[in-house]
């Protein structure tokens, strides 16, 4: 089984719309989780970064861990067309790198 | 803001060839990594670094090599390019207390013909 999982999408929504985004882990011991945001033709740049579980919010974005179910989400609220991205959620699997998720693909329809 | 900068954004170069992929960070971080990212297959970990002269095995090392004469500057070597290494090669760096986040050049993207 992977460290991570995360379903690739792509996933296409309106302006304006409620976007989830989530991964599953496979250690429930793993407790540094982040999500970042790659746009086209660009690096990864850190979104959201959450320790243990429980909610996180900042502007728009919430992420979310939950530990019982070893499930973590990222939701956008009034999803813009600039939010079109692939997002990747990475946590801290206890060597000096994070793991990656295969990232998921964001179509945002004007 | 941290700057992680790579050094070509675009690169061709035959099967074959040594190629030389450089990365450079200004905020004095120790950990240094070198990732490449495939469809389909995320960010997968070449090696990485922490410390100076200092390199450890990722999940797919074969084929590559890396070099840390200083601190601020990580190098990627292919010793003999392959077309099965076309790919984007992602550069990133971060502190080494505890879990932290790793910050990101913008990438090369590599061709192998």
């Amino acid at each position: 089984q992977k460290e991570v999982e995360q379903d690739p999408g792509p996933l296409s929504v309106p302006e304006g719309a409620i976007v989830s985004l989530n991964c599953t882990y496979s250690n429930s011991a793993f407790q540094y989780f982040m999500w970042y945001r790659q746009y086209s033709r660009k690096g990864p740049e850190l979104l959201m970064y959450t320790y243990s579980s429980g909610n996180k919010e900042d502007g728009r974005f919430t992420a979310q861990v939950d530990k019982s179910s070893k499930y973590i989400s990222l939701f956008i609220r009034d999803s813009q067309p600039s939010d079109s991205a692939t997002y990747l959620c990475a946590i801290d699997t206890g060597r000096r790198a994070l793991t990656f998720g295969s990232g998921t693909r964001l179509q945002v329809q004007p | 803001d941290v700057k992680v900068t790579q050094s070509s954004r675009y690169l061709v170069k035959r099967t074959g060839e040594k190629v030389f992929l450089e990365c450079v960070q200004d905020m004095d971080h120790e950990n240094m990594f070198w990732y490449r990212q495939d469809p389909g297959l995320g960010l997968r970990l070449i090696y990485f670094s922490y410390d100076v002269k200092m390199k450890e095995k990722g999940d797919i090392p074969e084929g590559y090599s890396v070099s840390r004469e200083k601190k601020e500057r990580f190098s990627l070597i292919l010793e003999s390019a392959s077309t099965n290494q076309t790919s984007m090669y992602l550069c990133a760096s971060s502190f080494v207390e505890g879990a932290q986040p790793q910050h990101f050049g913008d990438g090369t993207r590599l061709s192998i013909l």
